[in-house]
């Protein structure tokens, strides 16, 4: 079935430069995505949102692209800090015929920060 | 606001064994959601409960697993029996409403099944 796949497993960055983190999705009838973080032994923690009538959206340090004609979705992280290391999930919704909720989660990359 | 509360942390079984997962959502939270992350995969939903009705179950293994809110606030995630491709973490997470965003995801329960 269709699936929210990533093009990097692993991503190392030095400290203080940007990270950009890939998403590839192929349901077109996705409207909602989100990006999670998360950290060694926790639950996955709420970054940041995009719904599809938008293409770009910034919050603290992130900013999140939506391409939707190639099906594309980005993480940007400004200053990249140590505290930024963690594995980093996108995460779409087709909220349609009863699915609200379901969220469908892609494989994660792991982002590693190096001092 | 505490979070939303998982226990046990971690749980090693044999196979064919049972095992039962708790879980307390947020406070006022309405929906309730058991998810299957198994390693270097992310979250795939299991259930999905709005108080203590089941909205969603289609992906659960019905025929090992099993789940209840019964007074609508806390939840148990049910295998029996266990096997071994069960090893996973089990994520509980909750929302104010039905909903795909503001979801609260708790630390998850890391099962080993041997």
């Amino acid at each position: 079935g269709e699936s929210v796949g990533l093009h990097l497993p692993t991503l190392s960055v030095q400290e203080g430069d940007n990270s950009i983190i890939n998403c590839a999705y192929s349901n077109s009838a996705s409207d909602y995505f989100i990006w999670y973080k998360q950290e060694s032994g926790k639950g996955p923690q709420f970054i940041i949102d995009i719904r599809s009538n938008m293409d770009k959206r910034q919050g603290q340090r992130v900013t999140v692209l939506l391409n939707k004609t190639v099906k594309h979705l980005s993480l940007q992280i400004a200053a990249t800090q140590p505290g930024d290391s963690a594995v980093y999930f996108c995460a779409e919704n087709m909220d349609y015929g009863g699915s609200q909720g379901n969220l469908i989660f892609g494989k994660g990359t792991k982002l590693s920060v190096k001092p | 606001e505490a979070g939303v509360a998982q226990s046990p942390r971690y749980k090693i079984i044999e196979k064919r064994q049972s095992v039962a997962f708790w879980c307390n959502p947020i406070s006022g939270h309405a929906t309730l959601y058991w998810y299957q992350q198994i390693l270097g995969q992310g979250p795939k939903l299991l259930i999905q409960f709005q108080n203590n009705g089941v909205v969603d179950d289609s992906q659960l293994p019905k025929d090992r697993f099993s789940a209840e809110r019964l007074k609508g606030v806390d939840s148990t995630l049910k295998i029996q029996p266990a096997k071994l491709e069960d090893s996973a973490v089990y994520l509980c997470a909750s929302s104010l409403r039905r909903q795909a965003y503001e979801q609260y995801f708790g630390p998850g329960t890391r099962l080993t099944v041997t």
